[in-house]
């Protein structure tokens, strides 16, 4: 299993671009996110699905948008870039079973800069 | 608004110490909390605890749960500099309807001398 992938490992925009970071798992896993990080804040959920064809918003989706068509893959696309978008970007998994969120696994990371 | 708060913010020791991670929370539907280390790139997963008083241990590491005050410590022993990570709290709620959510705690740097 290759686990959750994530692309572009690293990525510069210039303010107004638009862009798809791609997220794929190939685990099955019902539940998939998205979460941005920033120096001293955490991670902070943009988006989440809960399984294909449903998604919905977290704590910061504000810029971001989601689509979840397939069990496998979670793109998140920025519309038009802005510098508050620089950040690292994580893609997360997990089953959903029992109830209760499983072991997430996190992808490698995208590390977004917009100028 | 959920809330995850972990103290300290930073903490440096030297190899062999033992130090005690904090994590309080404030939540609605409590799930689970959750425990990972971050080195320098994704976070990992260390425990996940969903009752109260129950130690979960692997290794050098343990994390025990306080439902009735809220929080969550996590104990390393006899450190060593491969401790040296961002530890993250995260706590599971139940949202609307069958969502559920991760909300992150800013983290706790540890960084453990040779």
């Amino acid at each position: 299993n290759a686990g959750v992938t994530q692309t572009p490992k690293f990525q510069v925009l210039k303010t107004g671009q638009s862009m798809t970071l791609q997220c794929a798992q190939d685990m099955n896993h019902e539940y998939m996110s998205w979460y941005r990080q920033d120096p001293g804040m955490g991670l902070r959920l943009i988006h989440y699905s809960v399984g294909a064809g449903i998604t919905d918003q977290g704590e910061v989706p504000n810029g971001y948008n989601v689509s979840r068509s397939t069990t496998e893959d979670f793109p998140l696309r920025l519309l038009s870039a802005a510098p508050s978008q620089t950040s690292v970007y994580f893609c997360a998994s997990s089953y959903t079973g029992t109830g209760r969120l499983k072991t997430q696994y996190f992808g490698p990371g995208t590390r977004l800069l917009v100028l | 608004e959920d809330k995850v708060v972990q103290s300290p913010l930073s903490l440096v020791v030297h190899e062999g110490d033992t130090v005690t991670l904090n994590c309080s929370y404030e939540v609605t539907n409590f799930r689970s909390l959750l425990w990972y280390k971050q080195e320098k790139k994704a976070p990992t997963f260390l425990f996940m605890l969903t009752s109260s008083g129950i130690e979960k241990k692997s290794g050098r590491l343990s994390s025990i749960l306080d439902k009735k005050e809220l929080f969550s410590i996590l104990n390393i022993t006899a450190t060593q500099t491969g401790d040296s990570a961002v530890y993250l709290c995260a706590v599971e709620a139940a949202s609307s309807g069958s969502a559920r959510q991760l909300t992150f705690g800013s983290g706790t740097q540890l960084t453990v001398l040779p």
